[in-house]
C-alpha cells in the first residue's frame, strides 16, 4: 500500500543529544513537510521541501535540521539546540502541480520525549 | 500572512444530533481550505477541501463544509453524529501562491451515546 512511514513511533532522548526522525513515502510525491504538534497549539511547520536537494524553513526551524537527498526520504534531526523538543512530530507529503490544490498526506507521527 | 481560528476548544453533542465545528480564516488572496481529523496518537486524516466552485463541499464519512467568502468561514458539519466521530478536528488554509499550510489549534469533538 502507498503511504508515509515514520519511525520510530516513540523515542526517548537525554538532554544534549541529537536525534533523527525518519520519514519515508512511496506515494511519488514531490513535496514533503515536517510539523510539530503540541497540545492546544495545533500544528506548526518546521521545514518543507518541494524538490530533491532543496528545502525551506518553516515557522519554527530553530534547533532542527533536515535533508532531502532522495525523493522518498525527508529525515528530521532534532538538535541539542532545540530548547523544548518534547512533542509529537508529524511528517507529510503532497503532490506538486501548477494549481497546487493537493491535500497533505500524513504519517502516523513520532513522539519524542526528552528526559 | 495566513491564519486559521477555531473558536471552540471542545464541542459536545449527543449521538444522532447535528454536529458543527467552526472555522474562520485569513489570507491575502483566494484560499484553499481543508479539514482533517486526528484520532489519539495517530496522524491526520484528510476529510475534505474547498478549491473553487460550489460553496458546499462533501467529504469522507458523511461530513460536509460550507465556504462563506463574506464571513471568511469554512464550518464543518455532519447531519447526524456518531460516537465514532469523537476525535480532534483541524481546519487548515493555504494561500494559492504558497505551499505552506497553516492549521488551526484544533477542536475536540465528543459524541455521547
Amino acid at each position: 500500500d502507498g503511504g508515509i512511514t515514520q519511525s520510530p513511533k516513540y523515542l526517548f532522548r537525554k538532554e544534549g543529544q541529537n536525534v533523527t526522525l525518519s520519514c519515508e513515502q512511496n506515494l511519488n510525491h514531490d513535496a514533503m513537510y515536517w510539523y510539530r504538534q503540541d497540545p492546544g497549539q495545533g500544528l506548526r511547520l518546521i521545514y518543507y521541501s518541494q524538490i530533491v536537494n532543496d528545502f525551506q524553513k518553516g515557522d519554527i526551524a530553530e534547533g532542527y535540521s533536515v535533508s532531502r537527498e532522495k525523493k522518498e526520504s525527508f529525515p528530521l534531526t532534532v538538535t541539542s539546540a532545540q530548547k523544548n523538543p518534547t512533542a509529537f512530530y508529524l511528517c507529510a507529503s503532497s503532490i506538486v502541480t501548477g494549481a497546487n490544490t493537493g491535500e497533505l498526506f500524513f504519517g502516523e507521527g513520532s513522539r519524542l520525549t526528552v528526559l | 500572512a495566513q491564519s486559521v481560528a477555531q473558536p471552540e476548544d471542545q464541542v459536545n453533542v449527543a449521538e444522532g444530533n447535528p454536529l458543527t465545528v467552526k472555522c474562520t480564516y485569513s489570507v491575502s488572496g483566494n484560499p484553499y481550505l481543508f479539514w482533517y481529523v486526528q484520532y489519539p496518537n495517530r496522524g491526520l486524516q484528510f476529510l475534505l477541501k474547498y478549491i473553487t466552485g460550489d460553496n458546499l463541499v462533501k467529504g469522507s464519512y458523511g461530513f460536509e463544509a460550507e465556504f462563506n467568502k463574506s464571513q471568511t468561514s469554512f464550518h464543518l458539519k455532519k447531519p447526524s453524529a456518531l460516537v465514532s466521530d469523537s476525535a480532534l478536528y483541524f481546519c487548515a488554509v493555504r494561500d494559492r501562491q504558497d505551499y505552506k499550510l497553516s492549521f488551526g489549534a484544533g477542536t475536540t469533538v465528543t459524541v455521547r451515546a
